[in-house]
């Protein structure tokens, strides 16, 4: 089976733009949840989506949105780049919300911003 | 607010050493607790898990006891390789009513080199 796939893998922007990554997560998973890795604030929540409706979110500005498509691939946008959103953005899949479901994660988007 | 703490790195070990990397964490309610390891260049992979209390996760010679008491996780392994070479992170999960929240809590990492 397939893992969690995240296009594309490396990405430059340029400060003030906007952009989309991808996140296809494992087949028959349908949830789907973001994350923010820095060296200074390391591994942070951004959002999480199930059946296409966000169900918990970060501490994260409004320019950070998702969403989440009935395949339950996800889209995760930045808009107004930042110097400091240049981070690696991990996606990651899991078949449900009980408990015993665990998270399984992408290779991650390497984003920079200059 | 939920918060794990991870000892202090980098560690560095000869290959055959004992591990071990402390994890404590702080949580409303009883959580899941979680290791993952990292690779260069690579996502998180899931390394063990407990869900319960004096529940005893182990993969790949690695464990960790949930200990409710001292609101602890620790990693251990008695003999590391080369190939164990990478970054730990210790994690959580709020979990209520048999539902897991999808937010992940995670320690700062903890980097270990292992020599030949």
């Amino acid at each position: 089976k397939a893992g969690v796939t995240q296009t594309p893998r490396y990405l430059i922007k340029t400060r003030g733009q906007q952009v989309t990554l991808s996140c296809s997560p494992i087949s028959g998973h349908r949830s789907v949840s973001w994350y923010q890795q820095t060296p200074g604030q390391g591994l942070q929540f951004l959002f999480e989506y199930f059946s296409e409706t966000q169900r918990n979110k970060g501490n994260f500005p409004g320019r950070f949105s998702g969403r989440q498509f009935s395949n339950s691939r996800s889209e995760m946008n930045v808009s107004t780049l930042e110097l400091g959103d240049s981070a690696l953005y991990l996606c990651a899949s899991r078949v449900g919300l009980a408990d015993t479901y665990e998270q399984y994660f992408g290779p991650g988007t390497r984003l920079t911003v200059t | 607010g939920n918060s794990v703490t991870q000892m202090e790195g980098p560690v560095t070990l000869s290959e055959e050493a004992f591990l071990t990397i402390n994890c404590t964490y702080t949580a409303t309610g009883y959580p899941s607790l979680f290791w993952y390891v990292q690779y260069p260049g690579e996502g998180l992979q899931l390394l063990l898990k407990a869900t319960k209390a004096d529940d005893k996760g182990s993969n790949k010679g690695f464990e960790a006891t949930y200990r409710k008491e001292t609101t602890s996780f620790h990693l251990e392994k008695g003999s590391v390789q080369v190939s164990d070479s990478a970054v730990y992170f210790c994690a959580l999960s709020e979990v209520a009513g048999g539902t897991s929240y999808g937010k992940l809590t995670f320690g700062q990492g903890t980097i270990l080199t292992v020599h030949p």
